[in-house]
């Protein structure tokens, strides 16, 4: 079982629909990274949260920490948006300390179509 | 503000050759990450370096390492290059403060074909 688990792999919108992405993590984190990925390989960092809620623009990412699950939304959806969608923690010592060594998801393929 | 810039774009070389990927982070950054993203196995931690010093490093060989140097950029040295080698290579920076870091932003990557 993979230490970071999306879902779904696959996601076909419509524009204007409301998109969520979850991941599930089983480690014990100082940090959790929502990040887009376009054709040609450029990662954009879209949010890093380590507890409740954080907003820009038309994305809402939210984390629960005791049920080690976040969720990335897409209001109003648009073809712009299609992208991978990654996300990925940054593991904690188990002493505490960070490592600061991101552990992935396998992504979330979005295609929003027009 | 200047992005992440890495260089090459694009490097070809054959088995067995040593290849050299280059990273300059964002202006005040002071920590460099690499990262593998091979074809159908999703992205790996490779190294993490801060303040000229590697501090982590992912579950790869010792083929694959690297420095960073007193302006903060960083080069990653692939020896003995392997056909399973070929990937997009890429790069993040950041600046840590010793417990917490601020969000990472990304280079364009480097793609690497091993022929």
């Amino acid at each position: 079982k993979n230490e970071v688990e999306q879902s779904p792999q696959n996601l076909t919108a419509q524009e204007g629909e409301f998109i969520t992405i979850n991941c599930s993590y089983s480690v014990g984190i100082s940090a959790l990274h929502w990040l887009q990925q376009h054709p040609g390989g450029g990662i954009v960092s879209l949010f890093m949260l380590s507890s409740g809620k954080k907003k820009h623009g038309r994305l809402i990412a939210t984390i629960n920490i005791q049920e080690k699950h976040s969720s990335l939304h897409i209001t109003a959806s648009h073809p712009r948006d299609s992208a991978v969608y990654i996300c990925a923690v940054d593991a904690l010592l188990l002493r505490g300390g960070a490592t600061n060594k991101l552990i992935f998801g396998t992504g979330t393929l979005l295609a929003v179509q027009p | 503000e200047a992005g992440v810039t890495q260089s090459p774009t694009h490097l070809i070389k054959t088995r067995g050759q040593q290849a050299t990927l280059r990273c300059s982070p964002i202006s005040g950054h002071t920590s460099v990450y690499w990262y593998q993203q091979a074809l159908g196995l999703g992205l790996q931690f490779l190294l993490w370096y801060d303040e000229g010093e590697e501090r982590n490093r992912g579950n790869f060989p010792p083929r694959f390492s690297g420095r960073q140097f007193p302006n903060y950029s960083s080069e990653l040295n692939v020896n003995a290059l392997e056909l399973e080698d070929s990937a997009l290579y890429l790069c993040a920076s950041s600046f840590w403060g010793g417990r917490h870091n601020s969000p990472l932003h990304f280079g364009n990557g480097t793609r690497l074909t091993v022929t």
